[in-house]
C-alpha cells in the first residue's frame, strides 16, 4: 500500500535551515513526490517535484532557499535562511497510476 | 497568471447532494488534468478525484466512490464536482487544482483557494 509518513511537527529558528522529511512506504522507494506548502488560513501552494535521484523542479516563483533532496525511501524539503512566512505545513504527495496520496503533513515553527 | 476560482459551497443536509464548480484561467484547461482535494477542518489534505484533460478518464477515492462525479466543460474552462448522499464526514473545505499531465494525477502545480461545504441537520 502506498503510504507517505511525515513527522507531525518541526521547529528551526529564524534565518536558519531546516530539514522536513517524507518517507514513502515499503517497495516504493522509486517514487516520485511533490511538496507543498500550505499557509494559515490560504489555500495549498505548489513547491516542487522531487525525483529519486533527487533531481527537482520548483513551481513559479518558488524561492532559491527551498530545496529538495533524496535517499533511498526517504525525500527531504530544505529551507534555507527561514523566514518567518515560512511558517506553514508542508504537505508530501506521490501517485499511482489512477490515486494520489498525501503524507499527513509537517507543521514548521519559526522561532 | 494562471487562477482558479472555486464556488458552490455551502450547508446541506445530510443525504443531500451539492455541485462545486471550479472557474480557470490563463491556461490551455483542455491541455491539463484536473483534480479535488479536500481538507476537514483542522486536519490534512485528501485527494477527492481526478478527471483527465479531455474529460474521457476520471479517478475517485475510495471514500466517495458511487457518490461524487467530476466533469468538465472545456469550453466553459470549468470544472465541476457532483456530490450526492452527502456525509457529515464529507464536511471541508473543497480545493481544485491543476495537474501538470493530462491524463492520470500525478503533480498538482497550481491551487484555487478552496470552497467550504458544510454537511450538517
Amino acid at each position: 500500500q502506498l503510504v507517505l509518513t511525515q513527522p507531525p511537527s518541526a521547529s528551526a529558528s529564524l534565518g536558519a535551515a531546516v530539514k522536513l522529511t517524507c518517507t514513502l512506504s515499503s517497495g516504493h522507494s522509486s517514487y516520485a513526490i511533490a511538496w507543498h506548502q500550505q499557509q494559515p488560513e490560504k489555500g495549498p501552494r505548489y513547491l516542487m517535484k522531487l525525483n529519486s535521484d533527487g533531481s527537482h523542479s520548483k513551481g513559479d516563483g518558488i524561492p532559491d532557499r527551498f530545496s529538495g533532496s533524496s535517499s533511498g525511501a526517504e525525500r527531504y524539503l530544505t529551507i534555507s535562511s527561514l523566514q518567518s512566512e515560512d511558517e506553514a505545513d508542508y504537505y508530501c504527495q506521490t501517485w499511482g497510476t489512477g490515486i494520489v496520496v498525501f503524507g499527513g503533513g509537517t507543521k514548521l515553527t519559526v522561532l | 497568471e494562471v487562477q482558479l476560482l472555486e464556488s458552490g459551497g455551502g450547508l446541506v443536509q445530510p443525504g443531500g447532494s451539492l455541485r462545486l464548480s471550479c472557474e480557470v484561467s490563463g491556461f490551455t484547461f483542455s491541455r491539463y488534468g484536473m483534480s479535488w482535494v479536500r481538507q476537514a477542518p483542522g486536519k490534512g489534505l485528501e485527494w477527492v478525484s481526478a478527471i483527465s484533460g479531455s474529460g474521457g478518464n476520471t479517478y475517485f477515492a475510495d471514500s466517495v466512490k458511487g457518490r461524487f462525479t467530476i466533469s468538465r466543460d472545456n469550453s466553459k474552462n470549468t470544472l465541476y464536482l457532483h456530490m450526492n448522499s452527502l456525509r457529515a464526514e464529507d464536511t471541508a473545505i473543497y480545493y481544485c487544482a491543476k495537474d501538470s499531465y493530462g491524463d492520470y494525477p500525478r503533480v498538482f502545480d497550481y491551487w484555487g483557494q478552496g470552497t467550504l461545504v458544510t454537511v450538517s441537520s
